[in-house]
């Protein structure tokens, strides 16, 4: 299958920090990019949708100014959370698509980000 | 709007027995199915899914799942399980051909016992 990657795999940082994460599907140009967030022992919540070019469409509750998400090319959508603060601390997962509503999403490993 | 129930948090089951996942969906439009594994400190894989065509689905694993239209249902069984199964399942749903936004039920812990 498809393959998508995540950087970093687990991320500490300060109070007050950015931090940007990184997602990429590394055999196949992915039209649309999911961002998710999954508290531990919980299910994944969808945060936003990501098309190549255009700006994401962000989920009811999460706030885009927080969580800036960037999907400038077909393999590439980055994720930055701005001036994360504890309760940021959760596992973020991507997932990448090549096409519509038939085509499978192919999920990255995820990135563990711990904010102290 | 979709929603998906897993009505097991955690199944216990002993090696080579039988088990079975619930997952029940609600959806005002027709639905695709989705069921994903994630072992620890992983990201989610494909198990099976249902998109059209014959309502029984197999995964190359053993794992096979059923759509069932009048109970909203897409329960997960496999009649003989192995320790390396232990895994979190997520049952999930998107809205057919009107997108591909996946809504995921709140996962299974499957711990497969000697």
């Amino acid at each position: 299958g498809a393959v998508v990657s995540q950087h970093p795999s687990r991320v500490i940082c300060k109070s007050g920090t950015s931090v940007k994460i990184e997602c990429r599907s590394l055999d196949f140009q992915a039209t649309t990019m999911f961002w998710y967030r999954q508290f531990p022992k919980q299910s994944l919540m969808l945060m936003a949708t990501s098309n190549e070019g255009s700006k994401a469409t962000y989920e009811q509750g999460v706030e885009k100014d927080k969580f800036l998400i960037n999907h400038a090319s077909l393999t590439l959508s980055t994720l930055t959370v701005t001036s994360a603060h504890p309760e940021d601390s959760s596992f973020y997962i991507c997932s990448a698509t090549a096409g519509g509503a038939r085509d499978t999403q192919y999920f990255g490993p995820g990135t563990r980000l711990t904010v102290l | 709007a979709q929603s998906v129930t897993q009505l097991d948090s955690q199944v216990p089951v002993f090696e080579e027995a039988p088990v079975e996942l619930r997952c029940n969906y609600s959806s005002s439009v027709s639905v695709y199915l989705f069921w994903y594994v994630q072992y620890p400190n992983q990201g989610l894989q494909l198990l099976l899914k249902y998109l059209s065509g014959s309502t029984l689905v197999k995964s190359i694993n053993g794992f096979e799942a059923e759509f069932n239209k009048s109970q909203t249902s897409f329960h997960l069984r496999k009649p003989s399980v192995h320790i390396s199964d232990t895994a979190e399942y997520f049952c999930a749903v998107s809205p057919g051909a009107a997108g591909n936004k996946l809504t995921f039920g709140g996962g299974t812990r499957v711990l497969v016992k000697p």
